[in-house]
């Protein structure tokens, strides 16, 4: 039972360097998010997917890109990272609109991964 | 722009207390209120969700009451433990999709 896996667990970046944050989930689901995580600013929306090939942007996408080539994988993409990119970031995936009234909001989160940009 | 507010921001409780966590939202198309619970270096993970039909919802000792009118929710845990020493957290989703849009969370401790 992985669920939805995250890799790295952890990362330390210097400030220009690129990065790409791994996520896969074994439960089939359409929908797949990435959140950002900050003291007193809950979960951020960052970039999202309702289905393979699709991506959309959430709340606060600027600095980050997004790829969602198979269904189970999603990838968030650094390409110049600042120190205001500091966060833990989260996974999330979920049945979406398939997964009926009941399930569709169900959202399961990966570990996370802490990263500091110096 | 935060569309729910979560308050307090940490709580302290005693072994066996009632931990009262409150969230307020804005958006009327929302539809689908869940909690979310986190331990130390985890995900979160859903505890509870409510529907706008109904005002409340029990889950052994976890209690979500629901007020449409007011615009409001909160998350009543009854005889604490120090097991449910956690950041918590509120979320809303509306009828178009399935996108959660989160409070600022609350950090429970809960003293032995």
């Amino acid at each position: 039972n992985a669920g939805v896996t995250q890799t790295p667990k952890f990362r330390v970046l210097k400030t220009g360097q690129s990065m790409t944050l791994l996520c896969a989930q074994d439960m089939n689901h359409e929908y797949m998010y990435w959140y950002r995580q900050d003291p007193g600013m809950g979960l951020r929306l960052i970039h999202y997917s309702v289905g393979e090939g699709t991506t959309a942007k959430g709340e606060v996408p600027d600095g980050y890109n997004v790829s969602r080539l198979k269904k189970q994988n999603f990838l968030l993409g650094l390409e110049s990272a600042a120190p205001s990119q500091t966060s833990v970031y989260f996974c999330a995936s979920s049945y979406g609109l398939a997964g009926g009234t009941l399930a569709k909001n169900i959202q399961y989160f990966g570990a996370g991964t802490r990263l500091s940009v110096l | 722009q935060q569309q729910v507010k979560q308050s307090p921001q940490s709580l302290i409780v005693q072994k066996g207390g009632i931990s009262i966590i409150n969230c307020a939202y804005e958006n009327t198309a929302f539809d689908y209120f869940p909690w979310y619970q986190q331990f130390p270096g985890k995900g979160p993970a859903l505890l509870i969700a409510i529907r706008p039909d109904v005002s409340e919802k029990k889950e052994g000792r976890f209690t979500i009451s629901f007020n449409k009118s007011a615009k409001q929710f909160s998350l009543h845990i009854m005889d604490s433990q120090p097991g449910d020493s956690a950041t918590y957290f509120c979320a809303a989703a509306g009828t178009s999709g399935s996108r959660l849009t989160f409070g600022e969370g609350t950090q429970l401790t809960v003293n032995p």
